[in-house]
């Protein structure tokens, strides 16, 4: 069972907007704004989407967007595409003992 | 720009140790504000962070698999290393090194994985 909680999955069609929600603890998604988005394509490794709850690394397509209400962060992927579909995860820092949790991640589909 | 490579044994026996090794290219590991850790991902399965190491050899472990992780950097070689001991077949993932911001901030850099496999 992983420490943060997502969705299993979504879906949407081509040009709509999809979000994933992140659920934490008030010791990790709560206490900091360090919750970062990874995308996984099959057979791929993780790519940075979002760091800091809402920052995009240079190359991310505005697109992606990232927000955070108490315990719970968000990915918003808006104006769909095909190339979107893929494996997301989220993850907070929780401390200097545990540093790092991820979601189970979230299966996007493209319909 | 920075790129990351692991290497080691695909195929570990259970009870032995899992070894592998990650390069650093395009930069250098002696670089302020940023730490290299291991992450694994079990087949079908989500992520977990396993450890990481500073360049000043300041590491910091998974509590989980704490006893039985060892990280450590050859700042000479640009290289860190894994080493995890008495695998079973729970610890069959696909590792991965990766770059850390700060110390918990974010992953920027990954490397492609390595399939290991704890099999007799």
């Amino acid at each position: 069972q992983s420490a943060l909680t997502q969705p299993a999955s979504v879906s949407g069609s081509p040009g709509q907007s999809i979000t994933i929600s992140c659920t934490g603890t008030s010791s990790d998604v709560g206490s900091y704004n360090l919750v970062s988005w990874y995308q996984q394509h099959p057979g791929k490794a993780p790519k940075l989407m979002i760091y800091e709850v809402s920052k995009r690394p240079s190359g991310v397509s505005n697109r992606f967007s990232g927000s955070k209400s108490g315990n719970t962060a968000s990915l918003t992927i808006s104006g769909l595409q095909a190339e979107d579909e893929a494996d997301y995860y989220c993850c907070s820092y929780a401390g200097t003992s545990t540093y790092v949790v991820f979601g189970g991640g979230t299966k996007l589909t493209v319909l | 720009q920075v790129q990351l490579q692991e290497s080691g044994p695909g195929l570990v026996k259970p009870s032995e140790t899992l070894s592998l090794t990650c390069t650093v290219s395009g930069g250098s590991v002696i670089i302020d504000s940023y730490y290299w850790s291991w992450i694994r991902q079990p087949p079908g399965k989500g992520l977990e962070w396993i450890g990481y190491i500073y360049y000043s050899g300041t590491t910091n472990y998974n509590p989980s698999l704490k006893s039985r992780v060892t990280i450590s950097v050859d700042t000479s070689k640009n290289q860190f290393s894994l080493k995890l001991s008495s695998v079973t077949a729970a610890d069959t993932a696909v590792y991965y090194c990766t770059r850390d911001r700060n110390s918990g901030d974010y992953m920027d850099v990954w490397g492609k994985g390595t399939t290991v496999t704890v099999s007799s």
